[in-house]
């Protein structure tokens, strides 16, 4: 199984409806993030989370809200969907190291979405 | 704000020639910079981390040096394989937050 699960992995759906995309990691890190990645963008910081009680706001986070339910788990929500949230999105996480500010990042498969 | 640049977007080579792939980066205050592969619909796998002080990081073929006075950080791939085909990015941490580059993009030739 993989460490870093996302669902969906394809999301089709129409403007105006809620959509939610769920992250769990089995490697036991405190910090997760959400990205979005667009062609010839790179990836942008959605939302990022470094325990259950800290939550923050990316670059890029007007439209999303997310919920970081437990250690293992954190849920990115678009409250009403548009066509530019059409994008493939990523959820990563890290381990916090001692003396480090962030360590290496580990990414789910990605979840496509699909706005119409 | 960090800007990150990977410069060309897309390269293509024969098999067995040695890739260069680079990224630049406009804030030197890095704590670390990772280069990640990404095949086609997929996620992003962890090649290289590199730490601020550290000047290069290798693994098999792969060798990734950093310069931060330049803001420069260059990724290696010897001896390349049709296999290598995928697109490449790098990021850097800077205030507990990743900057992507766009990636390049590598096409191996059989």
């Amino acid at each position: 199984d993989a460490d870093v699960t996302q669902t969906p992995r394809n999301r089709i759906t129409k403007t105006g409806k809620r959509i939610m995309l769920e992250c769990s990691q089995t490697k036991g890190h405190d910090r997760m993030y959400w990205y979005r990645q667009d062609p010839g963008l790179g990836l942008r910081l959605i939302y990022y989370s470094f325990d259950v009680k800290d939550i923050n706001k990316g670059e890029i986070s007007d439209g999303y809200s997310v919920s970081r339910q437990a250690q293992a788990k954190f849920s990115l929500s678009l409250e009403s969907a548009i066509p530019n949230q059409t994008a493939l999105y990523f959820c990563a996480t890290s381990d916090l190291h001692a003396g480090d500010v962030t360590g290496e990042l580990f990414f789910g498969e990605g979840s496509r979405l699909t706005v119409l | 704000k960090q800007e990150v640049t990977q410069i060309p977007a897309a390269l293509s080579v024969p098999e067995g020639e040695n890739l260069v792939l680079n990224c630049s980066f406009t804030d030197s205050a890095i704590y670390n910079l990772q280069w990640f592969r990404q095949d086609p619909g997929k996620g992003l796998t962890s090649l290289l981390l590199i730490q601020s002080s550290q000047r290069e990081q290798t693994s098999g073929r792969l060798n990734a040096s950093l310069d931060k006075s330049s803001g420069r950080s260059t990724l290696y791939i010897a001896a390349s394989q049709p296999g290598d085909s995928a697109t490449y990015l790098c990021a850097v941490v800077n205030d507990y937050k990743l900057s992507f580059g766009a990636g390049t993009t590598v096409t191996v030739r059989a």
